[in-house]
């Protein structure tokens, strides 16, 4: 069965601060999904990785996949109120089932 | 321009009663699915579809039976209600697969009493 751990599971800092956040594995997909969730929402996607080495930037976020496509990070610069939400990692799996794998999530709180 | 929607937002139940979470989606969408979120697990798939007609289940289908008579509606159905189905639950659709972005509803939060 293939996992995703994200660490931490919860991070609380001061607006302005940067911060990273990982979703990891033992195992290898074949494309990973980033999304944010906001209170009484659904997940809303921010981003598809499918290369390993791949990054892609949206706008203060900074996605890479690594090399071996086993994990992926989410760095914020400068991070805004606006930033609050539940992070969620979803991984594409390369078992019989290619079914998504997800993370339990990131609670981030950006204190003004 | 709807997306996904999920009726009703709340239900509270009490143990033994049944109802159906409905989902419609207005893209065309082949796969739909519906999953459950519950606090520190993420989302667990409960069933999925990958076109009318065609169901299959996901990691936690017990208690829940589905079927996909239309590619737009994809209804969730409590046999019998637990309080362990307490949960919030999502349904979402995407257009050829996993690996394409996935389009939720915003969630029926469901107790069970």
């Amino acid at each position: 069965t293939q996992l995703l751990e994200q660490s931490p599971q919860f991070l609380s800092i001061q607006e302005g601060e940067n911060l990273t956040v990982y979703c990891n594995s033992s195992s290898v997909f074949s494309s990973l999904q980033w999304y944010r969730q906001e209170p009484g929402e659904g997940p809303v996607l921010l981003v598809t990785v499918v290369t390993g080495g791949e990054v892609k930037k949206l706008k203060r976020l900074t996605f890479q996949f690594g090399d071996a496509r086993k994990d992926s990070s989410l760095h914020i610069t400068a991070a805004q109120p606006g930033d609050t939400g539940l992070y969620l990692c979803a991984g594409v799996g390369t078992d019989s089932n290619y079914q998504l794998i997800w993370g339990a999530g990131t609670k981030l709180i950006i204190k003004p | 321009n709807a997306g996904v929607t999920q009726t009703p937002k709340f239900q509270v139940l009490k143990t033994g009663q049944s109802m159906t979470l409905q989902c419609a989606q207005d893209m065309n969408h082949e796969y739909m699915s519906w999953y459950r979120q519950d606090p520190g697990m993420g989302l667990r798939l409960i069933h999925y579809s990958v076109g009318a007609g065609i169901t299959d289940q996901g990691e936690v289908p017990n208690g829940y039976n589905v079927s996909r008579s239309t590619t737009e509606d994809f209804p969730l159905r409590l046999l019998s209600a637990a309080p362990s189905q307490t949960s919030v639950y999502f349904c979402a659709s995407s257009y050829l697969g996993w690996g394409q972005p996935q389009h939720f509803g915003d969630g029926t939060r469901l107790s069970i009493l």
